[in-house]
């Protein structure tokens, strides 16, 4: 089956600084890549997605790459503020059914 | 805008009882799923269904889980006989379609505790 390993596992920035985080993923037949943010005792909220037909995508200060080749898969995130503070979960899909990788805590210090 | 709906929030259980969770997915939403998260851990998938029988399911989903949609609004998960490591956050989810246009939406979980 599917295998999503995400890096890294803890990411500390200062505000004003970006974030990247990294995801590779192991089915070459997976089509839909989401990410997810999480606040404590939160449900996962998606914030970006991209299929397997588009290279990068951005919405705001937010950006996801991807690079089906390589399977692998990136999150971008600028001008970071201390409200982006979660776990942000990377996702790779294939006929709906979501495998996760392990998360990336994201700390953005004021 | 429509959200996908989940009772309890909380519930805590001997080891060994039964446990229902329920969802009502949104209503013109025709696959539905259960994912689960341990306590600091990622969010791994249970099961799928659509068409009123299950599609795919995980390791994890044993012969001491089963689904059911009993009528045409909810969606549930039974746990026969709870385990220690039942212990987590269930997730319900739903989407309109699968494949590059099934974006998921997610209730705001139950969480299992088991004593």
């Amino acid at each position: 089956g599917e295998n999503v390993e995400q890096h890294p596992s803890t990411l500390s920035v200062q505000e004003g600084d970006s974030a990247v985080i990294k995801c590779t993923y192991s089915d070459s037949a997976s089509n839909y890549f989401p990410w997810y943010k999480q606040e404590l005792g939160k449900r996962p909220q998606l914030i970006i997605d991209i299929r397997s037909n588009v290279g990068e995508k951005k919405d705001q200060r937010i950006a996801v790459t991807l690079n089906k080749t390589a399977k692998h898969f990136s999150l971008h995130i600028t001008e970071t503020q201390p409200e982006d503070s979660a776990v942000y979960f990377c996702a790779a899909s294939r006929y709906g059914k979501l495998t996760f990788g392990q998360g990336t805590i994201l700390t953005v210090h004021p | 805008e429509p959200e996908v709906t989940q009772t309890p929030s909380h519930q805590v259980t001997q080891m060994g009882q039964e446990v229902i969770l329920r969802c009502v997915p949104i209503s013109n939403h025709l696959y539905f799923y259960w994912y689960r998260q341990i306590l600091g851990q990622k969010v791994e998938f249970l099961v799928s269904f659509y068409n009123n029988e299950i599609s795919e399911k995980s390791e994890i989903f044993d012969d001491q889980f089963s689904v059911e949609r009993p009528d045409g609004s909810n969606f549930t998960l039974k746990i026969r006989s709870t385990k220690l490591e039942d212990s987590a956050m269930y997730f319900c989810a739903s989407s309109v379609t699968t494949g590059v246009t099934g974006e998921l939406f997610f209730g705001e979980g139950s969480r299992l505790t088991v004593l």
